[in-house]
């Protein structure tokens, strides 16, 4: 079955600190990938998307995004994190023939301290 | 200002009552989406709708509801057959339920609860 995976349920980190939040698929077909945000009684927006060209995708907030193929891996990453990046990420996959639906991880909460 | 608006934000249902779920949306897209988000669980797809008069059941349909009469309204009702009602209900649109076109634009949810 089509499923996406998200490593952490809650990670907590330093403000400064470097953060990469694991996503992996597991179909090998044609995807395109996603990663959302909900930050605290907030509407869930999209962070950035790959659908294809340059493997390596920036989204908004400084926030990027890598698209491994062989690994089957989308993993989310910032460089120095910020209390305001404080809430909970979601990888999101949308598998080539399923009529444009996405399949959502889990979630990973992230908790920033000041 | 365009967009997704679902209401009430949170509504609360005694046991056996159904319940309807508003969402519109005036971003003049043609797929919608209703999810149902729990801790832990992530979003889990319950009807789509690719477009006017037709929709579909998604992975968790059961003791749901959809219908599509116009465009920019995708209502859900949580009927009395649904085991575990309690939960937070977000509404979702998408310019095409085509995979190019299918970056999803979210509403700010209902919380539903059941008493």
């Amino acid at each position: 079955a089509q499923s996406v995976s998200q490593h952490n349920h809650h990670v907590i980190l330093s403000e400064a600190a470097s953060l990469e939040l694991g996503c992996n698929y597991s179909y090998g077909g044609t995807v395109n990938l996603f990663w959302y945000v909900q930050y605290p009684g907030q509407h869930l927006q999209l962070l950035l998307k790959y659908f294809s060209g340059d493997p390596l995708v920036k989204g908004i907030k400084g926030f990027e995004a890598e698209f491994i193929k062989s690994k089957f891996s989308f993993n989310l990453r910032k460089p120095s994190v910020q209390w305001s990046d404080t809430a909970e990420y979601f990888c999101a996959v949308n598998y080539g023939g399923s009529q444009g639906n996405l399949i959502f991880g889990k979630g990973t909460k992230l908790s920033v301290k000041p | 200002d365009g967009g997704i608006t679902q209401s009430p934000k949170y509504l609360f249902r005694k046991e056996g009552q159904n319940v309807t779920l508003s969402c519109e949306q005036n971003l003049n897209h043609d797929a919608m989406y209703w999810y149902r988000q729990d801790p832990g669980q992530g979003l889990r797809l319950i009807y789509y709708s690719q477009i006017v008069n037709d929709f579909q059941k998604g992975d968790i349909a059961e003791g749901y509801s959809v219908s599509r009469e116009k465009k920019e309204s995708f209502p859900l009702t949580v009927t009395s057959a649904q085991k575990n009602p309690t939960a937070f209900y977000l509404c979702a649109s998408s310019f095409r339920l085509a995979a190019t076109y299918n970056e999803q634009f979210f509403g700010p949810g209902t919380r539903l609860t059941v008493l």
